[in-house]
């Protein structure tokens, strides 16, 4: 069973940073690419980015270029977001989930919130 | 990257049809058939329901059925029950990135 384990969100000031982080198991971890969504309370879903299954490549959405970074540790099935400078805009449940097409899993999330 | 275009609501009377349209650009689109549509019920994470425009994912009912035609994407919910009062997107695969829908909530009357 394929299971999706956010972990890292928090209470943070504005420009501070924080590292997410999601746990996968049930499936081949090296064999597929991963990415990270993210919902504001009471909005709809953003996707944020995504990173093949070896790690070589990356992609972003415009709203988070330059401040956040996408990686993974295949070794321990283990993906990964650090976020820097991070805005009051920022503030939503993370999910990671797995994309191929369309995004066939998710994670329960982890909220981060943004505020002084 | 602007959200796909969604009606905010949509209502229905168990057993009915309701219809949620998806509309974006080309670039949105492109020509290519990657749409897929998402359930998210409160307080949960969304779920896949349909990839592909129209292939249903694993156990969802065949009561949901999507569909597309230029650049609009629709999801049709056939025979409505309670159970499917719950908020719908729908996301375009762009090649590199994924664009989403604004997002419909379904009343049940």
């Amino acid at each position: 069973e394929v299971q999706l384990l956010e972990s890292g969100g928090a209470l943070v000031q504005p420009g501070g940073s924080l590292r997410l982080s999601c746990a996968a198991s049930g499936f081949t971890f090296s064999s597929y690419a991963m990415a990270w969504v993210r919902q504001a309370p009471g909005k709809g879903l953003e996707w944020v980015s995504t990173i093949t299954g070896v790690g070589d490549k990356t992609y972003y959405a415009d709203s988070v270029k330059g401040r956040f970074t996408i990686s993974r540790d295949n070794s321990k099935n283990t993906l990964f977001l650090q976020m820097n400078s991070l805005r009051a805009e920022d503030t939503a449940f993370y999910y990671c989930a797995i994309p191929t097409s369309a995004f066939d899993y998710w994670g329960q999330g982890t909220l981060v919130t943004v505020s002084s | 990257q602007s959200a796909l275009t969604q009606p905010r609501s949509v209502s229905g009377s168990p057993g009915q049809s309701v219809t949620i349209s998806c509309t974006g650009t080309d670039s949105d689109f492109g020509g290519r058939n990657f749409v897929s549509w998402y359930q998210q019920h409160p307080g949960k994470a969304p779920t896949l329901l349909i990839y592909d425009v129209r292939e249903r994912s694993s156990g969802v009912p065949d009561r949901f059925s999507g569909s597309k035609s230029g650049n609009t994407a629709s999801l049709t919910i056939s025979g409505l029950q309670a159970e499917d009062e719950a908020d719908y997107y729908c996301c375009s695969y762009a090649g590199r990135h994924y664009v989403f829908g604004s997002g419909t909530k379904v009343d049940v009357l």
